[in-house]
């Protein structure tokens, strides 16, 4: 079965440009989460979607992040613009209906210059 | 509110020894709860869960109790590998509804032949 796919797998981009990250979850998870990752801060769940409807974006640190999901396979997460300090691994989940667990994909090592 | 205490790593161990990492939660209700494993260069993986209390989750010679009593759900490894070497996450899941988890910080196991 595939898992969480999430690309690219790595990004080097100037600040200032956009970035945007990809996210295909299990087919058949209704729940998606992005999550970022960095030594300071530990894992931040940054937002999450429920049946493809935003439910808690809290975690989204500023106004230049955003997410969208507009079908049950495909989620985005973008920057815009992106700054250095947004460089980090941006993972993205999913889960199924009544199940706790989530699923991981691999990453995304984002680096701004 | 709800939060996840684990103890601070890097742990060190040397091949074959006892692994215990602690792992302590408040949280509201009776919640759900799981231990990640994080091995470099990939996203998270589900290792083990526990959804009730005196629940023995297991999984590649990992066990976790819930322990209601003292708020715990410490991993433990009767003898570890080289291989286990990674960062293992404890977290709780609030509700199912939501399928939000609250993540520890992490704590980095290294095994030495």
């Amino acid at each position: 079965d595939a898992g969480v796919i999430q690309s690219p797998r790595h990004e080097v981009t100037e600040m200032g440009q956009e970035v945007t990250l990809r996210c295909k979850p299990i087919s058949g998870h209704n729940s998606l989460f992005w999550y970022r990752q960095t030594m300071m801060r530990g894992l931040e769940l940054l937002i999450y979607f429920n049946n493809n409807v935003p439910i808690d974006d809290s975690g989204m640190p500023e106004d230049r992040f955003s997410a969208k999901m507009p079908n049950a396979s495909f989620s985005t997460l973008k920057i815009q613009p992106s700054e250095p300090r947004d460089s980090a691994v941006y993972f993205c989940a999913s889960r199924g209906h009544g199940i706790e667990a989530q699923h991981f994909g691999d990453g995304t090592r984002l680096s701004i210059l | 509110g709800n939060s996840v205490t684990q103890m601070e790593g890097p742990v060190t161990l040397s091949e074959e020894a006892f692994l215990t990492i602690n792992c302590t939660y408040t949280a509201t209700g009776y919640p759900s709860l799981f231990w990640y494993v994080q091995y470099p260069g990939e996203g998270l993986q589900l290792l083990l869960k526990a959804t009730k209390a005196d629940d023995k989750g297991s999984n590649k010679g990992f066990e976790a109790t819930y322990r209601k009593e003292t708020t715990s759900f410490h991993l433990e490894k009767g003898s570890v590998q080289v291989s286990d070497s990674a960062v293992y996450f404890c977290a709780l899941s609030r509700t199912s509804n939501t399928g939000k988890l609250i993540f520890g910080q992490g704590t980095t196991l290294q095994v030495k032949p």
